[in-house]
């Protein structure tokens, strides 16, 4: 099956620097999506980004399907942004999604 | 429309009971998943329905998990005989398309 790796696994910044997240997958994906999973464990759909790019405030996500990887940029980062960041692939709409181990990411004031 | 609700939030169950988890999908979804989070790890896919057929049940975890949504709205999951590895984060998610899923807070079930 399709293998999901992001890097960092830990990722400490202080309030209002930016950031990269890495997502490399093993296979050609027809959906790709960023979820953010807040410290009571809630999942929030971030991306649908199958391929091109996104961007949702200081959030953006840039897919590169031919090379299988996708970035997320958090810009101007606040301690809200705090959390596990995963990346979720699949091969189309009635296959699941796969997920990465995440990114867990921490903001400091 | 409050989104994905599953109940109850937090289980803790003695190794041997059998347990049921409930998730209310968001109303015109007609695409319900199930999965399972263990500490540190991503969500793990464990069945999915269409409607109220369900389409995958092969990576259910072994044959003591089991899981129904007999009018195409609510989903149970079952575990029967739980034991101490079964202990994880169990989240259902629904969707109208297949591809963009809302996911509800969970069941976080312990066994002692």
């Amino acid at each position: 099956g399709i293998q999901v790796e992001q890097s960092p696994p830990d990722l400490i910044l202080q309030e209002g620097a930016n950031s990269t997240l890495r997502c490399n997958f093993s296979d050609s994906v027809n959906n790709l999506q960023w979820f953010h999973q807040n410290p009571w464990g809630q999942l929030i759909n971030l991306f649908y980004i199958p391929s091109g790019t996104k961007q949702n405030g200081r959030l953006s996500a840039t897919t590169v399907a031919t090379e299988r990887y996708s970035l997320l940029y958090i810009s101007s980062s606040q301690t809200t942004d705090s959390g596990v960041y995963f990346c979720a692939v699949g091969e189309g709409g009635n296959t699941p999604l796969v997920f990465g181990k995440g990114t867990r990411l921490s903001v400091i004031a | 429309d409050t989104g994905v609700s599953q109940d109850p939030r937090h289980k803790i169950t003695k190794r041997g009971q059998n347990v049921t988890f409930r998730c209310d999908p968001i109303s015109e979804h007609n695409r319900l998943y199930w999965y399972r989070q263990t500490l540190g790890q991503g969500p793990e896919f464990l069945t999915y329905f269409q409607n109220e057929a369900q389409l995958e049940k092969s990576r259910l975890l072994s044959d003591r998990f089991s899981a129904e949504r007999p009018k195409g709205s609510f989903s149970t999951l079952e575990i029967q005989r739980t034991e101490q590895g079964d202990s994880a984060m169990y989240l259902c998610a629904s969707s109208s398309d297949g591809l963009v899923g809302t996911f509800g807070s969970g069941t976080r079930l312990t066994v002692v």
